[in-house]
Order: C-alpha cells, then structure tokens, then sequence
C-alpha cells in the first residue's frame, strides 16, 4: 500500500525557513516523480512544485522560485522542500503528491494518484 | 499560466440526487484534467484522471467529461460520504493550475 508521510512543519518567523521531509513506503520511489502542493487554512490547493524521479528536472511556481528547492534522496525513500524566506503568504498545509510516471515533462503528461497527509507550517511573529 | 475556473462554488443537493460540476479552462488542455475530492481535514484524494479516466478505487457512481476547454464531473446519484469539496485540475502546463472548488453540501 502506498503511504506518503510529510513532516517538518512548525512555526516560524516571517523571512525564516524549515525543510519539509516526505517519506515514501510502499512502492519503488526512485521510479516516480513527485510533486508538492500547498493549501492555505480555508483556502483552495496552490501547485508550489515539481521533481522528476532522479532529482534532475525540477519545476517550482513563480509565487516560490528562488525561495523554495524541491529536492529527493531515493535511497532513503525521501522528498524534500526547503522553504525559506518564508511570508505570511507562506502559510498552509503542505502535501507531496506521487506522479503517475517518472518524468514530469512526458507528452501526454502523467496526473498524479497518491497524496500524503500533509504537514503544516504556521509563519507568524 | 493556464486558468482554471470552477462552478459553482458551492451547490446543496440531497442523497440520491444528480449533480455536475463544471471546468473551464483558459487554453485548451486536449483531456489533461483531473478532479479531485477533499472532506474537512483531510488531504485531497485523486478520483478521475484524463478527464474521464476513475482512479483505482473510485465508485462508478462519479464520471468524468469533457476535451479543450469545458470539462463536467457528475455523480449519478449522491451518497452521504459523497459530501465533500471537489476540484478540478489541469496538467497540461505548468504550473499545473487547480481550480477554486466547489463545495457540495446536504440541502
């Protein structure tokens, strides 16, 4: 059965940063793409960011770049989000999704099946 | 970036009722639309994929439709677990933009 199991998350201070951890069990991580996506408390799914199944190709949407780094250790069965500058705006649960393939440019384009429960971080003063 | 707008983005129906939600994208997205179910605090759970295509799991009762721009998801016939937020997904582009959801409550 697959489980995705996000950690990391916490309090911190606006311009701060924290490193999220999703750990992976239940299926072979090195051959998927992962992706993360965030959610404000009461608010909709925002895609922050994406990373093919050997670390080479990432993507990370404009609201992130040059903050965030999507990376993944695949002997440890691991996704990684570093986060830093972080703002209000920042605040949200964070969840990593399994892509449905290991490339994240592939035509026709993979969606994504699994999601993990999710990790909060709380950016406040 | 491609926009991805949802409606309604709320709807009140009954058990057993037939409801539909709609999508439309700004570009067209050929069928790389997926939909997605979140209950409160609880993580989003993948239900159709390829616009039409269930997911592993999913109840006949959800369908999916659409191609380009205009995309439905329908749930024939509503059960209690059914009540929920739903949203719609592009993945033809990066980012892979959602929509604003819609949530279905009981009347």
């Amino acid at each position: 059965e697959v489980h995705l199991v996000e950690s990391g998350g916490g309090l911190v201070q606006p311009g701060g940063s924290l490193k999220l951890s999703c750990s992976a069990s239940g299926f072979t991580f090195g051959r998927y793409a992962m992706h993360w996506v965030r959610q404000a408390p009461g608010k909709g799914l925002e895609y922050v960011s994406a990373i093919s199944s050997n670390g080479e190709s990432t993507f990370y949407a404009e609201s992130v770049k040059g903050r965030f780094t999507i990376s993944r250790d695949n002997s440890k069965n691991t996704l990684y989000l570093q986060v830093s500058s972080l703002s209000v705006d920042d605040a949200a649960m964070y969840y990593c999704v399994r892509h449905m393939g290991h490339d994240i440019w592939s035509y026709p384009p993979p969606s994504v099946d699994f999601w993990g429960q999710g990790t909060l971080v709380t950016v406040s003063s | 970036d491609i926009q991805v707008t949802q409606s309604p983005s709320s709807l009140s129906a009954s058990v057993g009722d037939r409801v539909t939600i709609t999508c439309r994208a700004s570009h067209g997205i050929s069928r790389w639309l997926a939909w997605y179910q979140q209950k409160p605090g609880k993580a989003p759970k993948s239900l159709i994929y390829a616009a039409s295509t269930l997911q592993s799991g999913v109840p006949s009762r959800f369908s999916g439709s659409g191609s380009g721009t205009d995309f439905t998801l329908t749930i024939s016939s509503l059960q209690p677990e059914d009540f929920a937020t739903y949203y719609c997904q592009q993945y033809n582009d990066y980012p892979r933009t959602f929509g604003q959801g819609t949530k279905l409550e009981i009347k």
